[in-house]
């Protein structure tokens, strides 16, 4: 049974630049919900997918947009890198419903140079 | 108002120790409480789930007042391998969004 698998694991991006990181789900997992965690912080919630659609959004600008695919696969997009974006990114698979486990994936690490 | 706060320690104990972290929660229709355990530069792992009436799996035992909105988690006979962050995790008014506490370190020494 896999788990929750992102990609890639480490990347250095120049400030402006755009990124993208791919997460897969847990298997029969239908949501996906993307954090941001800084050093020293808890996980922020960035936004949450559900068929396809955003279906919450966290306090984050409109740089940060993701899309879900039809396997219930996601990616996050971050436009216009600024330093301070620079954290570990984390993919969290559920299965929609009240009060379901999440479970995360390793992250990924985005370092802004 | 932070939606959940958290001590951030570090927590430092002898092995063979009892700790207990607290958290507060600011939403009192949260529905669901969970304990995760981070370690240095890895993902958070689920450590439990809180449920009202308390619950204990091992030499952990979780705790929720509804009343106060605090949880709570207690380790008993610490081990070196009890060296972590935890995480305290409450959901929102949504089932599936979920607000994380900063953590709370906890290093265990021999």
């Amino acid at each position: 049974d896999a788990g929750v698998t992102q990609s890639p694991t480490h990347l250095i991006k120049t400030r402006g630049q755009q990124v993208t990181l791919r997460c897969s789900p847990k298997s029969g997992h239908d949501t996906v919900s993307w954090y941001q965690q800084a050093l020293g912080q808890g996980p922020q919630f960035i936004f949450q997918y559900y068929e396809e659609e955003e279906r919450q959004r966290g306090n984050f600008p409109d740089r940060f947009s993701g899309h879900q695919f039809p396997n219930y696969s996601s990616e996050l997009n971050v436009n216009a890198l600024l330093l301070g974006d620079s954290a570990l990114y984390l993919c969290a698979s559920s299965l929609v419903g009240s009060g379901n486990t999440i479970y995360f994936g390793e992250g990924s690490w985005l370092t802004v140079v | 108002r932070k939606e959940v706060e958290q001590d951030p320690g570090p927590f430092n104990v002898p092995e063979g120790a009892t700790v207990a972290f607290n958290c507060t929660y600011s939403n009192s229709a949260s529905q669901s409480f969970f304990w995760y355990r981070q370690d240095c530069r890895k993902e958070p792992k689920l450590l439990m789930s809180v449920y009202s009436s308390g619950n204990e799996d091992g030499r952990f035992t979780a705790q929720l007042n509804r009343a106060s909105q605090y949880i709570s988690l207690l380790i008993r006979d610490s081990k070196l391998s009890d060296s972590a962050t935890y995480l305290c995790v409450v959901n929102g008014d949504n089932f599936n969004k979920f607000y994380f506490g900063s953590g709370t370190k906890l290093n265990v020494k021999p």
